[in-house]
């Protein structure tokens, strides 16, 4: 299976602040199409998780476009630029590229 | 409002069955491939199974082969995850969710299995 590693495993960050979460995978996750289908969802205190960002960059609708996604083949990372109080969580990538589809062991973000 | 709500967790012991279900609403549900993400309390997301769109393809983790098996009604607009032989280890939220991108999620629905 391929082992997603999520680092920070906790993150702390002001009102306003930037931060990035950083996703490596143990295999490329580049699909013979062409295309990365490495997605990153975010799970609020008592909530079901929620897309951010799917095939690597792209700004789901109804998120703010201080998210932003980025990388290749095995290293990616989420950048929120400027964050708010409504960003703390959990944050999570996942591939489905590769059977079975998995999930990184997740960020906490907590705000100061 | 694209709206998926799950239904039928609950308290089971070891060895015995659960049908859990998801009523999705808000889409052309028959369009959407369809999974189910469990996480267990304080861990993480763990994908578990997926169905195609008409049903014909089935996907599962190994830990759930031949335990669980998922199945849809396009005509209810409605997915199933039918639980066998439960074991400790399935104690988790179970969630539905669109496949395309994983960008539609239930609330969940805890399933405990414990004697």
């Amino acid at each position: 299976d391929v082992v997603l590693t999520q680092t920070p495993p906790t993150l702390s960050a002001t009102i306003g602040q930037s931060v990035s979460i950083s996703c490596r995978s143990s295999q490329s996750l580049l699909d013979g199409d062409g295309d990365t289908y490495l997605n990153w969802l975010l799970q609020r205190p008592g909530q079901s998780p929620q897309l951010l960002i799917y095939s690597v960059s792209n700004l789901e609708s109804g998120v703010p476009n201080r998210f932003s996604g980025s990388g290749s083949e095995t290293d990616f990372t989420l950048k929120i630029s400027g964050v708010e109080a409504e960003d703390l969580g959990v944050y999570y990538c996942m591939q489905a590229t590769h059977a079975p589809l998995t999930f990184g062991s997740g960020t906490k973000l907590e705000i100061k | 409002e694209v709206q998926l709500v799950e239904s039928g967790g609950g308290l089971v012991q070891p060895g015995r069955s659960l049908k859990l279900s998801c009523a999705a609403s808000g889409f052309t549900f028959s369009d959407h491939n369809m999974a189910w993400v469990r996480q267990a309390p304080k861990k993480g997301l763990e994908w578990v199974a997926t169905i195609s769109y008409d049903g014909s393809n089935t996907y599962y983790r190994d830990s759930v082969k031949g335990r669980f098996t998922i199945s849809r009604d396009n005509a209810k607009s409605t997915l199933y995850l039918q639980m066998d032989s439960l074991r400790s280890e399935d104690t988790a939220t179970y969630y539905c969710a669109r496949h395309d991108n994983f960008d539609y999620w239930g609330q969940g629905v805890m399933v405990t299995v414990s004697s």
